[in-house]
């Protein structure tokens, strides 16, 4: 139940097309949904995160989709471009079990010129 | 502002030596916390820390223990590497008021 299920592994999209990866979880009391970003040889960095009172968060190309009831959330990357091409995880949290973020098993994006 | 600061980057360790992976923040966050990057497995957490003197374990501690003496400094150690124990090492932080971790820049470790 605490688990984050990510799809796809991997992921192949031509420049200017949209990226989508999508995470489902189980556990009801997750209510923080980060996305992380991580380039080869470095730490992961937040790239944009969501609480499930909101259906959607927008930020410059970046958006996160939320649907409480299917327990899902997905990351679309619009206009995508080759400085995307990176690691991209989702993650869980609750905010009264100390912070901890529970990780997806992540998705390598590549963005072909 | 150094962020989260991780040292080695690289070791190689000989199975059953030991070692301390060094984790130093200057942001003066409470929280932080050690992950292990597997390639296809995202990142599992080993041991978290929410102050000086607390800490508890994760998903995957065997094999490793933390202290927590300062608010700065977050060592891992390894006692006994073995091959299992290959992997990209993380350590992060948080404040209490958000929930964004800030990550550092990793130790690769490989254990022959």
């Amino acid at each position: 139940q605490q688990q984050v299920k990510q799809s796809p592994q991997s992921l192949i999209v031509q420049k200017g097309g949209i990226s989508i990866i999508n995470c489902a979880y189980e556990n009801t009391a997750f209510d923080y949904f980060p996305w992380y970003q991580q380039f080869p040889g470095k730490g992961p960095a937040l790239l944009i995160a969501i609480r499930p009172d909101v259906s959607e968060k927008k930020e410059g190309r970046f958006t996160i989709s939320f649907n409480k009831s299917a327990k899902q959330f997905s990351l679309h990357i619009m206009d995508s471009q080759p400085g995307d091409s990176a690691t991209y995880f989702c993650a869980a949290s609750m905010s009264s079990n100390t912070g901890k973020l529970i990780f997806g098993q992540g998705t390598t994006l590549q963005v072909k010129p | 502002n150094a962020g989260v600061t991780q040292t080695p980057k690289f070791r190689i360790l000989k199975i059953g030596q030991s070692m301390t992976l060094q984790c130093t923040q200057d942001m003066n966050h409470n929280y932080m916390y050690w992950y292990r990057q597997d390639p296809g497995m995202g990142l599992k957490l080993i041991y978290y820390s929410v102050g000086a003197g607390i800490t508890d374990k994760g998903e995957v501690p065997n094999g490793y223990n933390v202290s927590r003496s300062t608010t700065e400094d977050f060592p891992l150690r390894l006692e006994l590497a073995a091959p299992s124990q290959t992997s990209v090492y993380f350590c992060a932080s948080k404040t209490n008021a958000n929930y964004g971790y800030t990550f550092g820049s990793g130790t690769r470790l490989t254990v022959v």
